[in-house]
């Protein structure tokens, strides 16, 4: 597609449940990025994949939360057991390598809504 | 670790000019990014400045970087209601760029008519 796709665009679920959120890249994007934006609040770093390095877990909030990703295609984030404050809108971006190594700019999905009740 | 602060809230008039600032910790970052954020939409890439640039000016905008303070600003002119919206300042973890982002907390930009 012409830009990052995610889905669903907006998911309820209970206390309790587990989720997956899904995202596909731009075709040929190397780097994808996962974020969580609380309501009113900026973007909290989740997780990061560059091809077929090892991710950087480091933005990852607890033990309920992992993704995957199958070489440079899709990624799905999943989060075990939810809980109300996990509510939150989780936005996605990919990105490719210019010369010299260096990221060019990520572009982000519309995101997936998630209200946990 | 790495931090990007900015303030949370500017009104302007509309023709006026805007300056939103933006404060960061990662010396080594090689880009500096500012995003758009539209009700209900999606992250959109304003411009960027390399680091070893002063000031990079597209159009309506003008990015000023000062490394030496670690500090970076947005300066829009002749501002429309149509640029309310929130703006976040982000940087590229790591000198390498081919890290994470990390974004500031976000500017909320309200034009008066």
């Amino acid at each position: 597609g012409a830009g990052v796709s995610q889905s669903p665009s907006n998911k309820v679920t209970e206390k309790g449940k587990d989720v997956e959120l899904r995202c596909d890249p731009i075709s040929g994007h190397t780097a994808l990025y996962w974020y969580r934006q609380r309501l009113g609040q900026g973007l909290e770093f989740l997780i990061y994949f560059q091809g077929n390095s090892a991710p950087d877990k480091s933005g990852l909030p607890s033990d309920r939360f992992s993704a995957e990703r199958t070489g440079e295609s899709v990624s799905t984030l999943t989060i075990q057991r939810t809980q109300q404050e996990d509510s939150a809108v989780y936005l996605c971006a990919s990105s490719s390598i210019r010369d010299r190594g260096m990221n060019t700019e990520a572009f982000f999905g519309q995101g997936t809504r998630l209200t946990v009740v | 670790g790495e931090d990007v602060e900015q303030s949370l809230f500017l009104s302007v008039r509309e023709g006026d000019s805007s300056v939103i600032n933006c404060t960061y910790t990662d010396s080594s970052s090689t880009y500096l990014y500012w995003y758009k954020q539209e009700p209900g939409a999606g992250l959109q890439l304003l411009t960027y400045i390399f680091s070893n640039m002063d000031m990079k000016q597209d159009q309506r905008l003008t990015v000023l970087l000062n490394k030496k303070d670690k500090h970076l600003s947005l300066r829009i002119a002749d501002t429309q209601t149509g640029d309310s919206a929130i703006y976040f300042c982000a940087e590229s973890a790591g000198s390498s760029n081919t890290g994470k982002l990390i974004f500031g907390q976000g500017t909320t930009l309200q034009v008066k008519p």
